[in-house]
């Protein structure tokens, strides 16, 4: 089994509204990711954990707050955000270490977020 | 920044080969090559890597310059269905590595 869900696939909030985005994956990636990508441009990086710890945090705003609660959960919690933060948000995992470490992601589909 | 550099768009007839290129000048000697595309309304979706020797695998192969400054995505017979933005990416493959991807080529398929 080679795939990421997400949930939801639609997700449509307020700015005042607390929501949460859900990304699952059963391969026993110990590396999960979250991307953000607005309208006609590439992917950009968000947040990396490994092996549940936050390693990477690009400077996103806290208005985005990342929780991996177990090896195959990654949640996003989204609180306050603006119009701007409209984007299709894309989890992926890789396997970081062992015999088998290798960079290649498995990406989900992706949650479409629009802020109103 | 990416650090690769790719044409914007190309435009491919269905049945027929299609050669994306992609430069990386700056390439360091750890650096593999990844290339992943993403189909309309999907995920990106992992396509192929390769460090120094030419890769094949059941969707691609994948063409590196002896001087590894450039490298050559081939589809050997283009459908409908790889219509799609093809990234390519240098990587360092250990494991944990964020994917830094730049604005990839959009291929048409026309049928």
């Amino acid at each position: 089994d080679t795939e990421v869900t997400q949930t939801p696939k639609h997700l449509v909030m307020g700015m005042t509204n607390k929501k949460s985005l859900k990304c699952e994956q059963h391969m026993g990636h110990r590396a999960m990711y979250w991307y953000k990508q607005k309208a006609k441009k590439p992917p950009e990086l968000m947040f990396v954990y490994s092996y549940e710890k936050l390693s990477i945090n690009e400077s996103v705003p806290s208005r985005f707050s990342p929780e991996c609660p177990n090896s195959s959960l990654l949640n996003l919690h989204l609180h306050a955000l603006q119009p701007e933060d409209s984007a299709l948000y894309l989890c992926a995992s890789s396997q970081p270490t062992g015999r088998k470490a290798t960079d290649t992601q498995y990406f989900g589909p992706g949650t479409r977020l629009t802020v109103l | 920044d990416a650090k690769t550099t790719q044409p914007n768009s190309m435009e491919s007839n269905e049945e027929e080969p299609v050669h994306l290129p992609c430069n990386h000048s700056t390439i360091s000697g750890t650096d593999y090559i990844h290339w992943y595309r993403q189909l309309p309304s999907q995920g990106p979706e992992y396509v192929i890597h390769g460090l120094t020797s030419n890769v094949n695998n059941r969707m691609a192969s994948l063409a590196i310059a002896e001087d590894r400054k450039s490298s050559t995505l081939i589809l050997h017979r283009a459908t409908l269905r790889d219509a799609a933005v093809y990234y390519c990416i240098r990587n360092r493959n250990s494991g944990n590595t964020p994917l830094v991807f730049g604005k990839g080529t959009r291929l048409s398929v026309i049928a």
